[in-house]
């Protein structure tokens, strides 16, 4: 596709269940950005990936969040044992290099009931 | 790493110019000013970016003031489909967006 696509685009879960989201970066992009983004907040970094590496996770809240790109293009962020506070949408951005803009996908629109 | 300051909100006439303020009086000399926008249910937009020098391209303009402390990004015709909310951030160039705080952004409303 032309742009960053997410999967699911929506996603209710009960509190307590595992759930993983999915990013598709546009082809050939290397650096690859994780975000959440609470209800009338801006987005707030998560991890960044340059092709499979993770270089920084400072961003993760806590070790309930697990995000992988083994192949350096695919992605899937994992939150283990949902919490309610962990209800947001989730965003992917993806950038050619590291120093130049980023393209954001829809997003995910995660719920925790 | 350098923070922005916008208005909370703002309003703007349906083919006025709309221009939107943007403080980032601790910026470093080398840190690029961008501008994107989130129209509801969607993700950000990259609208434009800048160092030093004003730029424009096909959506808006962005300048910048001389010390480098304040920026406005500039549509010279709103559109009911502008509305949305406008984040500027501040990237340093050797760094990707982990380095980049959006804060709460302008929300923008074009009215008929």
């Amino acid at each position: 596709g032309a742009g960053v696509s997410q999967s699911p685009r929506y996603k209710v879960a009960k509190r307590g269940q595992d759930v993983a989201l999915r990013c598709d970066p546009i082809s050939g992009h290397v650096s690859l950005f994780w975000y959440q983004q609470a209800l009338g907040q801006g987005p707030e970094f998560l991890t960044y990936f340059q092709n499979e590496a993770q270089l920084d996770k400072s961003g993760l809240p806590s070790d309930r969040f697990f995000a992988e790109r083994p192949e350096g293009s695919v992605s899937t962020l994992k939150i283990q044992r949902t919490q309610q506070e962990d209800s947001a949408v989730y965003l992917c951005a993806s950038s050619p290099r590291l120093n130049t803009e980023a393209f954001f996908g829809q997003g995910t629109r995660l719920t925790v009931v | 790493d350098a923070k922005t300051t916008q208005p909370p909100s703002m309003d703007c006439a349906e083919g006025r110019a709309a221009n939107l303020p943007c403080n980032h009086s601790t910026i470093s000399g080398n840190e690029y000013v961008y501008w994107y926008r989130q129209i509801h249910s969607q993700g950000p937009q990259y609208i434009i970016h800048g160092l030093k020098n004003n730029e424009t391209n096909e959506m808006a303009s962005l300048i910048i003031t001389e010390d480098r402390k304040s920026s406005t990004l500039i549509l010279p015709h709103a559109t009911l489909r502008d509305t949305a909310v406008y984040y500027c951030i501040v990237r340093p160039p050797s760094g990707g967006y982990q380095k980049v705080t959006f804060g709460t952004g302008t929300k923008l409303q074009v009215i008929p």
